[in-house]
């Protein structure tokens, strides 16, 4: 399978925890985005890669977020201190031009 | 500010029927860029369709297609021939693009389509 990747596909943990997301883009692809969606909402951007650079960050992406791709291939997003108001599915994205998307299956996580 | 609007949040349409999903954007912004998106209930966001805002034809891909009204800043998704594997939600989206040459995208709330047979 040559699309996005996302791991894990669901994570449960406790409020104060700390979480970390794993995306794995279409190996061409030189742009990756996070976004968080919450139940009957649209997808809210969260911020996004140019190969390791990170171009955009939304106002969403408090203190406690912080998104890596260190050698421009996979990207993480780790949520430190987790508070239930976090609890969405966490969806990655990757494209090789501004035009067209290519979402993965998301991530879901509940903080009890 | 940079807006996107899906007043219909959900909708039926007889199989074999073409059904209209509207989108109204507000933007200030000369260039941009408009997506339709379908999620359907395993969760995976399946890109549609894309309209540049300079593009003057209508984009079409299959049986999709995207009626762009830059005056009146619509973007209404067309689906011809429906099929009961189009009962989705489906979500409009705006890209906007910066003078730095970075961008970032909004998604509207989004329809819910449900196909009849």
């Amino acid at each position: 399978d040559t699309g996005v990747s996302q791991n894990p596909r669901h994570k449960i943990t406790k409020r104060g925890q700390n979480v970390t997301f794993r995306c794995d883009p279409i190996s061409e692809h030189n742009r990756l985005y996070w976004y968080r969606q919450t139940l009957g909402q649209g997808p809210e951007f969260l911020t996004y890669f140019q190969n390791e650079a990170q171009l955009e960050k939304s106002r969403l992406l408090s203190d406690r977020f912080s998104a890596e791709r260190p050698k421009g291939s996979f990207s993480t997003l780790e949520i430190q201190r987790t508070e239930q108001g976090d609890s969405a599915m966490y969806l990655c994205a990757s494209s090789f031009n501004p035009d067209t998307q290519y979402f993965g299956p998301g991530t879901r996580l509940t903080v009890l | 500010a940079q807006k996107i609007t899906q007043t219909q949040p959900g909708m039926f349409v007889q199989e074999k029927e073409a059904v209209t999903l509207d989108c109204t954007y507000d933007t200030s912004d000369q260039s941009y860029g408009l997506f339709w998106y379908k999620q359907p209930s395993s969760g995976e966001m399946i890109f549609l369709i894309y309209q540049g805002s300079y593009d003057e034809q209508n984009a079409t891909e299959g049986r999709y297609s995207l009626n762009f009204q830059k005056a009146r800043k619509s973007a209404n998704l067309v689906i011809s021939a429906s099929q009961l594997g189009d009962s989705a939600m489906y979500f409009c989206a705006m890209r906007e693009d910066y003078t730095s040459g970075t961008y970032k995208y909004i998604f509207g709330t989004g329809t819910r389509l449900k196909v009849l047979a």
